[in-house]
């Protein structure tokens, strides 16, 4: 199976900072990677897709790079409404995998 | 409007089963492979499996092989997850998801919890 590895696994931050996370896969994934934003009690919403492109209706401060084992997610002011749990997901092989998730809060 | 809604969950002693549902309105079953994918209290993510379009495939996570099942109905528009077996280590929310092919899940059920416990 594909591993996914986040990092960091929690970041303390305040309003209006950039926040970067980072997704490292254990081998080519190509760009078949996607990006969720989870909120306590509630499922996980598609941010990003194929590595870089924005689903409709996510702010544009919300933005994805990278391709082949190493990607990052960037939110460029974060907001209130940011703080949340953010997961990795790739899509490459037929045994998808997630990785362990970065908790976002408030500083 | 889009939407997936799961049903079916409970409180289960181990080596039970149960089968999960997930009823899908706004769009066409048929139209998509789908997914389960599960999540245990205060954890991670975790895929379970999927169906590909026809229901004539289907694929799973290599701590449910042999215990689970997933199948479709694409007349009822309704997915299902076969739970067999169960451990206290399966206790988790199942969420069934919908794949914008292989950019990710845009859709998702709200869950339905799955406490296995004696």
């Amino acid at each position: 199976d594909i591993q996914l590895t986040q990092s960091p696994s929690f970041l303390s931050a305040s309003v209006g900072d950039r926040v970067t996370i980072t997704c490292r896969a254990s081998q080519d994934i190509s760009s078949y990677l996607a990006w969720y934003q989870q909120k306590p009690g509630n499922a996980p919403k598609l941010l990003i897709y194929a590595a870089s492109t924005l689903q409709s209706g996510v702010p544009s401060r919300f933005s994805g790079s990278g391709s082949g084992t190493e990607f990052t997610l960037t939110i460029s002011s974060l907001q209130p409404e940011d703080f949340a749990t953010y997961y990795c997901h790739q899509l490459s092989s037929y045994w998808l995998t997630f990785g362990g998730g970065t908790r976002v809060e408030i500083k | 409007q889009v939407q997936l809604v799961e049903s079916g969950g409970g409180v289960v002693q181990p080596g039970r089963s149960l089968r999960l549902s997930c009823e899908a309105s706004g769009f066409t079953l048929s139209h998509y492979a789908m997914h389960w994918v599960r999540q245990a209290p205060g954890k991670g993510l975790e895929w379970v499996a999927v169906t590909m379009y026809d229901g004539r495939n289907e694929n799973y996570a290599d701590s449910v092989k042999g215990r689970f099942t997933i199948s479709r109905d694409n007349s009822k528009n309704t997915l299902y997850l076969q739970v067999d077996s169960l451990r206290t280590d399966d206790t988790a929310v199942y969420y069934c998801a919908r794949p914008l092919g292989k950019r990710g899940f845009d859709v998702w059920g709200q869950g339905t919890l799955v406490t296995v416990s004696s």
